[in-house]
């Protein structure tokens, strides 16, 4: 089946761990997008990449870094330098604006 | 960016219309309107993009008004699997590759039986 998967769904970490979550899509989509929800709050976009080898900041890049080597892949890591990490992590594709959203990954910083 | 603002939330009765408002008074000419909406804990999901011309598809209408500043969804026979939040975003278009997607606070839709 065609979508994006994200995983893992659930993960636990100490505080000031790394941790990278993974996002696949087999859509044939140039761009992907990373997006961070708190509870009750909207989607804050964290980065994006428009073509590989390239990404560019969103509203709030810092303590987040990615990499997109692969068209179908953009794994976004959460870094030790980010001070609050538990949050709903959604990855998404998409061109022209309709984009396809993963399951998303939860991740909770003990 | 072109800022959306949308009512915080709405209710609406099973079966009757639910409108969404959605204002962008200082949307660009050639900047899209689209809507979103999602499920508790669920990525969010498509739901219809428009220009200016009024857009219908087989889950909602869009309807913009001639000025481009405001919008409406409308879900014309609300099920309760329509309980969502509804987000309003314009495009900020980028060589026509996707573009940098804002999201704003959305409004929590409730249907009622």
């Amino acid at each position: 089946d065609g979508g994006i998967t994200q995983s893992p769904k659930y993960l636990f970490r100490k505080e000031g761990q790394n941790v990278t979550l993974s996002c696949e899509q087999n859509l044939n989509h140039d761009a992907m997008y990373w997006y961070r929800q708190d509870p009750g709050q909207g989607l804050r976009l964290i980065y994006y990449s428009q073509i590989v080898n390239d990404f560019q900041k969103g509203d709030i890049a810092e303590g987040y870094s990615v990499s997109r080597e692969k068209k179908e892949s953009f794994p976004l890591t959460v870094t030790s330098a980010q001070k609050n990490p538990t949050a709903f992590y959604l990855c998404a594709s998409g061109a022209t604006g309709e984009l396809f959203f993963g399951e998303g990954s939860r991740l909770t910083v003990l | 960016d072109a800022k959306t603002t949308q009512p915080p939330s709405m209710d609406c009765a099973e079966g009757r219309a639910a409108n969404l408002p959605c204002n962008h008074s200082t949307i660009s000419g050639n900047e899209y309107v689209y809507w979103y909406r999602q499920i508790h804990s669920q990525g969010p999901q498509y739901i219809i993009h428009g220009l200016k011309n009024n857009e219908t598809n087989e889950m909602a209408s869009l309807i913009i008004t001639e000025d481009r500043k405001s919008s409406t969804l409308i879900l014309p026979h609300a099920t309760l699997r329509d309980t969502a939040v509804y987000y309003c975003i314009v495009r900020v278009a980028f060589n026509n590759q996707g573009g940098k997607l804002i999201f704003g606070q959305g409004t929590e839709l409730s249907v009622k039986p």
